[in-house]
């Protein structure tokens, strides 16, 4: 499977600041998605990032707020803008490296998380 | 609407012992897959097992078994013979055909020694 690498793993921001999180993938990828995970609760899907296209957001989450770009198969970035205290969180960042449709058991990976504090 | 729950918030079991964690799924979809993530205290997610909804058998990992019942939509995973190690947050999540892995609240597993 593939290897993700994020960074930075950790910031503490200040509240206003925008900051925008790397990751890397070491094999070309069909699929790449971004995760939230705020403190104690579960993963929430904020966007698929769509390679040369505008990243498809889910419900609550907009592309002001979290701008994403995928330049190409093994690369994309989330930028959290204008941040307050509420967007600590971790994020993460993941690939499928199957397609769009279902099949097997394609598995999602994910890499280590970036993990945020907005004082 | 959700669709995937997970109504064990914590769970606890006695090392060496199996335990079951719940999982119950929506979908319309005919086609799709059901996983089960594990979170430790580190924060990396660990893919244990995979189950497609066209799979005759339960799936199976070394200790890990997902005791799959289509008609009810339930999906628990089964630890066999539970090590200290094992103590950590597991994450039951779908994937529909659009591909995206939609997760469940999560259940915190403890085992005793």
């Amino acid at each position: 499977s593939a290897v993700i690498s994020q960074k930075p793993s950790r910031d503490i921001c200040q509240r206003g600041t925008s900051l925008t999180i790397q990751c890397q993938v070491d094999s070309q990828v069909t699929m790449m998605f971004w995760y939230r995970q705020q403190p104690g609760q579960s993963l929430t899907l904020i966007a698929t990032a769509n390679q040369g296209s505008e990243a498809t957001y889910e419900s609550g989450f907009v592309i002001d707020k979290f701008p994403i770009s995928r330049p190409n198969l093994t690369f994309s970035t989330l930028t959290v803008s204008n941040m307050s205290p509420e967007d600590s969180s971790i994020y993460l960042c993941s690939a499928f490296e199957g397609g769009p449709g279902y099949s097997g058991a394609n598995v999602l990976t994910f890499g280590a998380g970036s993990r945020l504090t907005v004082l | 609407a959700q669709k995937i729950t997970q109504t064990q918030p914590g769970m606890f079991v006695q090392e060496k012992e199996a335990v079951t964690l719940d999982c119950t799924y929506d979908t319309s979809d005919p086609s799709y897959g059901l996983f089960w993530y594990k979170q430790p205290s580190s924060g990396e997610m660990i893919f244990l097992i995979y189950q497609g909804s066209y799979d005759q058998q339960n799936a199976t990992e070394g200790r890990y078994s997902l005791n799959f019942q289509k008609a009810r939509k339930s999906a628990n995973l089964v630890i066999s013979a539970s090590q200290l190690g094992d103590s950590a947050m597991y994450f039951c999540a779908m994937r529909e055909d659009g591909g995206k892995l939609i997760f469940g609240q999560g259940t915190t597993l403890q085992v005793k020694p």
